[in-house]
Parts: C-alpha cells; sequence; structure tokens
C-alpha cells in the first residue's frame, strides 16, 4: 500500500524559513517529488529527490532520507507569492512513471 | 510549459448525462493521466495510457472510461455522471528531466459540476 502524510497547513512570515515535512510509506521507492499548485491553478514541479541529502534550487531546498521515509520542503526568505499547497508525491518504483499525492499542504504568508 | 491543453475549462450537466473531457498535448508524449482533485483527497489517479490504446485503471476508476486513439488526445468519460464525481480533473504528461526521472506535467484542469 502507499501512505504519504504531511501537515494539512501552516502559516509564516513574510521573510522567514519555512519547513514542510513529508513522510511516506510505499511499496517501492523511485523518487520523490515536490510540487506547487497556487489556488485555482494547476500543480507545477518544484523539485526531485531520488538520492539521500540535500538538493538545493534557489530559495527552495528539498531533502530526503529514505531509510527515515522522510523528506522536507525547504522554503527560504518567503514571500507573499509563496502562499500556495505544496505536494508531495512519490514514485513507487522501476519502470513505473505513476505518481502517489500525498494531501498537500496550504501554507499561509502573512506580513 | 509542456504543451498540455484540456477542454473543457468548466461544465456543469445533470445527474445521469454522459461527459467526456479532452486532453491534448503537442509533444508526443507516451504517458498520459487522469487525476481529479478533491479537497480532504489530494490528487487521486483514475486512468492512465502508456500509448495509443494502451490504457490501465488507477485508485478510482470506477465510474470511468478513457480512450486514446491517437497520440495527442487522451479522452476521460463520465457514462452516466453522479454528484460524487463533481470535482477538478487534470490530466498530466510524463517527461524527462535532465539526468532524472520522468516527472509530471500538468494541465489548466476541467472544473466539472454535476447537478
Amino acid at each position: 500500500g502507499q501512505n504519504i502524510d504531511q501537515p494539512t497547513e501552516m502559516t509564516a512570515t513574510e521573510g522567514a524559513i519555512v519547513q514542510i515535512n513529508c513522510t511516506y510509506q510505499t511499496s517501492g521507492f523511485n523518487g520523490l517529488f515536490w510540487y506547487q499548485q497556487h489556488a485555482g491553478e494547476a500543480p507545477t514541479f518544484l523539485s526531485y529527490n531520488v538520492l539521500d541529502g540535500l538538493e538545493e534550487k534557489g530559495r527552495f531546498s528539498s531533502f530526503l532520507s529514505r531509510s527515515k521515509g522522510y523528506s522536507y520542503l525547504l522554503l527560504k526568505e518567503l514571500q507573499m507569492k509563496d502562499s500556495a499547497s505544496y505536494l508531495c508525491a512519490v514514485s513507487p518504483g522501476a519502470g513505473s512513471y505513476q505518481l502517489t499525492f500525498g494531501k498537500g499542504t496550504k501554507l499561509s504568508v502573512i506580513p | 510549459d509542456a504543451g498540455i491543453t484540456q477542454s473543457p475549462r468548466h461544465k456543469v450537466t445533470e445527474t445521469g448525462t454522459p461527459v467526456t473531457l479532452r486532453c491534448h498535448q503537442t509533444e508526443n508524449h507516451r504517458y498520459m493521466y487522469w487525476y481529479r482533485q478533491d479537497p480532504g483527497h489530494g490528487l487521486r489517479l483514475i486512468h492512465y495510457s502508456y500509448g495509443v490504446k494502451d490504457t490501465d485503471k488507477g485508485e478510482v476508476s470506477d465510474g470511468y472510461s478513457v480512450s486514446r486513439s491517437k497520440t495527442e488526445d487522451f479522452l476521460l468519460t463520465l457514462e452516466s455522471a453522479t454528484s460524487s464525481q463533481t470535482s477538478v480533473y487534470f490530466c498530466a504528461i510524463s517527461d524527462l528531466l535532465a539526468g532524472g526521472p520522468e516527472t509530471q506535467y500538468f494541465g489548466p484542469g476541467t472544473r466539472l459540476l454535476v447537478l
């Protein structure tokens, strides 16, 4: 079976740093993805991790620990436009291009 | 931009009527997917396709059928719409990340209301 957990909602202040956690239990693992979704829009790809460690991409970084079934998305220097839902998704296995998504974390950035 | 369009973008229909949603892509991607997104449930896979006339079921396929007669079009049909199928429907394609795996890119979505 597949189970992906992330907090439902978070609030953070403009200019601050926020960490969004994701834990997963899946029957296989071939990578973890983070997507951003603004209200009323489609999800857009943010980052991908398949090896343990931190991947940095500008203000956004994503971390993975395969042994712990754990990932986080780190957003630095928060801006109002970062208010969105952040979706964690797992690719279950080699040769499968399907993704299993968590329910998403709605981040509100306040002044 | 992965060249994905969906039509219609909004639709209101009545219970019991058939509904077909269209996903069109312009870049010859082999894999295409249909998801629905509902509050409290996140994105759930309905059906996917791995080539012309090659399709398979996802997590929530009951009440839905799909067809793919050409590479660029993937159709989702609700044979007899029910109020529980009120949702936002997203189409997606898989594309290869540079140095990484295939990842999915989404169309703009279709908001469907079944009365």
